[in-house]
C-alpha cells in the first residue's frame, strides 16, 4: 500500500523568510500525482501544488514550489518571502493514476509564521 | 464556479443517532470522495462515488455509509452514533482523469459533527 509521510510535525518561520517542508511517499507506482494542499484555522482544505510523476520540471506556483525526486520518492514544498496567511497545516497527498485507488495524506506538518 | 458547498457546517448529536451530511460538487464533476478527519487519525478517507456508484471504499464500519444522486450531490449517513465519530467531515469532488488536471480533489469546508 502507498503510504506518505510527513516527518515534520510543526515547522516556523519568520516572516519574509523561506522555509521546506518534507514529504516522502512509497510505491510502486511509475505514474502518479503528488498535491501539497493547505488548511488554515478556517479548515477549507486548498489546493496549493500539484505535480505530475512523469514531468521531470518541478512545479511552481507564484511564492510555492516544490522540489521533486522521482528517485529518493522525494517532494518538499518550499514557500518563499511567507506571509502570515501561510500560517496553516500542510498536507502532502499522493494518488496512482492507474486504478481507482483514492487520494493517500501524509499526517501534516503545522507551519507557525513569526512576525 | 461555485466551490464545494457542504451542509450542514455544525452539527450536535448524541449517542445512537444517525447523521445525515451533505455535499454537492463543483459543477461538471462526477466524483465525489468523503474523508473523515480528526486530532488522532488525521484524514482517512470514508468513499468515492463516480456516476452514482460507489467506486472505492475505506476501512470503515457498515454504520458509515453514502450515495450519489444523478446531479452528482452526494449525502453519508452515520447510523448509531459513538463518541469516537466526532471528527471534521470533508468532501471533495473532482473532475476526472481526463479533465486534464488528474483528477484533482477539491475540498468543501467540512461538516464538524460533535456526538455528546
Amino acid at each position: 500500500a502507498q503510504t506518505v509521510t510527513q516527518s515534520q510535525p510543526e515547522m516556523s518561520v519568520q516572516e519574509a523568510e523561506t522555509v521546506t517542508l518534507s514529504c516522502t511517499y512509497d510505491t510502486s507506482e511509475s505514474d502518479y500525482y503528488l498535491f501539497w494542499y493547505k488548511q488554515p484555522p478556517s479548515r477549507q482544505m486548498i489546493l496549493v501544488i500539484r505535480q505530475e510523476a512523469y514531468k521531470q520540471q518541478n512545479a511552481t506556483e507564484n511564492r510555492f514550489s516544490v522540489n521533486f525526486q522521482k528517485a529518493a520518492k522525494s517532494f518538499s514544498l518550499k514557500i518563499s518571502d511567507s506571509q502570515l496567511g501561510d500560517a496553516a497545516m500542510y498536507f502532502c497527498a499522493y494518488r496512482t493514476t492507474s486504478g481507482n485507488t483514492p487520494l493517500v495524506f501524509g499526517k501534516g506538518t503545522r507551519l507557525s509564521v513569526i512576525a | 464556479k461555485a466551490g464545494v458547498t457542504q451542509t450542514p457546517r455544525y452539527l450536535i448529536k448524541t449517542r445512537g443517532q444517525q447523521v445525515t451530511l451533505s455535499c454537492s460538487p463543483i459543477s461538471g464533476h462526477r466524483s465525489v470522495s468523503w474523508y473523515q478527519q480528526t486530532p488522532g487519525q488525521g484524514l482517512q478517507f470514508l468513499f468515492e462515488y463516480f456516476s452514482e456508484t460507489q467506486r472505492n471504499k475505506g476501512n470503515f464500519p457498515g454504520r458509515f455509509s453514502g450515495r450519489q444522486f444523478s446531479n452528482s450531490r452526494s449525502e453519508m449517513n452515520v447510523s448509531t452514533l459513538e463518541l469516537g465519530d466526532s471528527a471534521l467531515y470533508l468532501c471533495a469532488s473532482s473532475g476526472g482523469w481526463t479533465s486534464g488536471t488528474g483528477d484533482t480533489q477539491y475540498f468543501g469546508p467540512g461538516t464538524r459533527l460533535t456526538v455528546l
